[in-house]
This record gives C-alpha cells, sequence and structure tokens, in this order.
C-alpha cells in the first residue's frame, strides 16, 4: 500500500552538479507528474507524463528532463543544477481522462532540494 | 488556459471559529473543482472534491465546499475549526476533461488555541 514514493527525500547539491529525483507508484495510474513547490508560489507543473511512452513541458520545465521510462517510474533529471532551483519537488499520479469520481492526484512525500 | 486564484494568504484562526477559504478560478468550460490540505512537513492530501451534480460538496474532517458557477467561486468552509486544522490549502482545477490539475498559491490557516 505505497502509493507514490519518491526519492531521495533530501539533497544538496552545488551549483553545476546533476542528479536524478525518483518516482514510482504501484496504482497502475496511467500518468504521473512532477511539481516544484516555493514558498507563495503554490505548486507548479515541471513536466508530466499523460501515459506511457509520452511527456509534455509544463509551467516550468526549463533546467529539468524527465524519463517516464516505464508505466510505474517518472524521473526528474536536473542537468546542471542552480540556486533557483531550491525547492521541494512533488511527484504525484492520477489516472488518465477519467471522468469520474475516481480522479485524483496521489502525491509522494516530496523531496527537499537545496542547491548552494 | 485555466487558472486558480486564492486571495487569502495567510489567515489565523482561535479554536471553534468558522473558516471559509475564497477560491476562484478561471476556465470557460467544463471543470473539475478540488481542495488539498498539507499538514506541517507532509504531502498534499485530498479534502473534497466537485465533479458533478450536487453543489455543495462535503469532504473529510467535517470540511466542505460549495461551486458557484455564476462566481466561478468554489470557496472551502468548516463551522468550527481545532487546532488540528492548522495546514496549508490548496485549491485546485481540472478543466475541460484534461489530466492535469493547476492549482492555487496556499492559504497557510493558523488555528490557535
Amino acid at each position: 500500500n505505497a502509493g507514490v514514493t519518491q526519492t531521495p527525500k533530501f539533497q544538496v547539491l552545488k551549483t553545476g552538479q546533476s542528479m536524478t529525483l525518483q518516482c514510482a507508484q504501484d496504482m497502475n495510474h496511467n500518468s504521473m507528474y512532477w511539481y516544484r513547490q516555493d514558498p507563495g508560489m503554490g505548486l507548479r507543473l515541471i513536466y508530466y507524463s499523460a501515459s506511457e511512452g509520452t511527456t509534455d513541458k509544463g509551467e516550468v520545465p526549463n533546467g529539468y528532463n524527465v524519463s517516464r521510462l516505464n508505466k510505474r517510474e517518472f524521473s526528474l533529471r536536473l542537468e546542471s543544477a542552480a540556486p533557483s532551483q531550491t525547492s521541494v519537488y512533488f511527484c504525484a499520479s492520477s489516472e488518465y481522462f477519467s471522468t469520474g469520481a475516481n480522479y485524483g492526484y496521489t502525491f509522494g512525500s516530496g523531496t527537499r532540494l537545496t542547491v548552494v | 488556459a485555466q487558472s486558480v486564484s486564492q486571495h487569502n494568504h495567510h489567515v489565523i484562526l482561535s479554536e471553534a471559529a468558522s473558516l471559509e477559504l475564497g477560491c476562484n478560478y478561471s476556465y470557460g468550460g467544463t471543470v473539475n473543482l478540488f481542495w488539498y490540505v498539507q499538514y506541517p512537513g507532509q504531502h498534499l492530501q485530498l479534502l473534497l472534491k466537485y465533479f458533478s451534480g450536487d453543489p455543495l460538496v462535503k469532504g473529510i474532517k467535517g470540511f466542505e465546499a460549495e461551486f458557484i458557477k455564476s462566481k466561478f467561486s468554489f470557496n472551502l468552509r468548516k463551522p468550527s475549526v481545532q487546532w488540528s486544522d492548522t495546514a496549508e490549502y490548496f485549491c485546485a482545477v481540472r478543466g475541460g476533461g484534461g489530466n492535469k490539475l493547476t492549482f492555487g498559491t496556499g492559504t497557510q490557516l493558523k488555528v490557535e488555541l
């Protein structure tokens, strides 16, 4: 009954370093998302994957890349970290194009990333 | 494109006070609306959602929200708040049957004893 699992929970990077945030879900959801949360700005969509094999840019994609490895896993990569990417990152998953009342996001517990 | 406005950024209430948090969205078509709560140090959890039917939606922990289409609003209410309701609350909209949620900037609620 894990839901959405994110790793790592905390990370400190130096400017210019790269890293990959991992996300896996066990609910057989088709769609997965990466958001960043910053004080006073709410959650902003970085990238999403509507279904396995597809990825699309969200509101703030610059500086990030994603990979939908399979139906379960959706990773977010920072190629050259910058202080402006200091944030809390949340992965989420959902059914795809559901019109039923079962639609909704399930969130992971987040990754707190600091870039110094 | 859809957007969400939450005008109350910080709210401080005493226990047993009534709560109403504002949420307005902009989208001309069919919408689904959500309220999520984030307790300190935790991830977002669903409080309630509106898809269709009765515009008054009841959620967990005594929360409810009313969808008023003419006002593009989906305000969150609770008759009597508890200290444990201290959290950040996010309104979100899904427009046109797509599968992305757009979130508001959040309202930080602090309930004092």
